[in-house]
């Protein structure tokens, strides 16, 4: 199975820098995705981590830590619009790359 | 930009009865996936579908779902006696490969009440 763990809430101030962190248990690993989600939208995909290492992405970053079996997203210079949901989700190996969702992380950005 | 589109946005229906959920995937892309999401709670992978047969499914996608691609163009999901814990917002992807690096793009979601 999988665990994919990731604080529920957190706040931040526009202009900032927000670091969301993930934790996962998986019996294998085929890449670490992150999604955002705005209330009562779909997902759209931020990132996606294979190889440790950070990936940077205009103002978003996600790094990956195998070893560790740990993620963040980076986010820069926070926007108001940048108040969402943002989902760690991981693959299984064995082929497949389909996400396994965690909970999320929602963000809120105040002025 | 093309777009995953879904239809209707929102349905309800009875107990005991069976809906179909449409989606438009993205033109060129060849792996078709459904999610649905439950009111406050996660993501959840219910099936994928490539070369017109399924390619993963999970638990959750039982005898009582079906897909279908009936033409070039659309992408079904069918619920043949909807339950009470049917009730979630289902969302349509797609994507041109299987890979992580080939992004999945979501469709809005279709809001599913069964009353």
């Amino acid at each position: 199975g999988q665990n994919i763990d990731q604080p529920t809430e957190m706040t931040a101030t526009e202009g900032a820098i927000v670091q969301i962190n993930c934790t996962y248990q998986t019996s294998g690993f085929n890449g670490l995705f992150w999604y955002q989600q705005h209330a009562g939208e779909a997902p759209t995909f931020l990132s996606y981590n294979v190889l440790d290492g950070l990936e940077e992405k205009g103002r978003f970053s996600s790094f990956l830590s195998r070893s560790k079996g740990y993620s963040y997203l980076l986010l820069k210079e926070l926007q108001m619009k940048d108040s969402a949901s943002y989902l760690c989700a991981v693959s299984a190996s064995g082929g497949s790359y389909i996400p396994t969702f965690g909970r999320g992380t929602s963000l809120i950005v105040h002025p | 930009e093309p777009e995953v589109t879904q239809t209707p946005s929102h349905q309800v229906t009875q107990m005991g009865q069976e809906v179909i959920l449409r989606c438009v995937p993205i033109s060129n892309h060849l792996y078709f996936y459904w999610y649905r999401q439950i009111l406050g709670q996660k993501v959840e992978f219910l099936v994928s579908f490539y070369n017109n047969e399924i390619s993963e499914k999970s638990e959750i996608f039982d005898d009582q779902f079906s897909v279908e691609r009936p033409d070039g163009s659309n992408f079904t999901l069918k619920i043949r006696s909807t339950k009470l814990e049917d009730s979630a917002m289902y969302f349509c992807a797609s994507s041109e490969a299987s890979s992580g690096y080939y992004e999945q793009y979501f469709g809005p979601g279709t809001r599913l009440t069964v009353t």
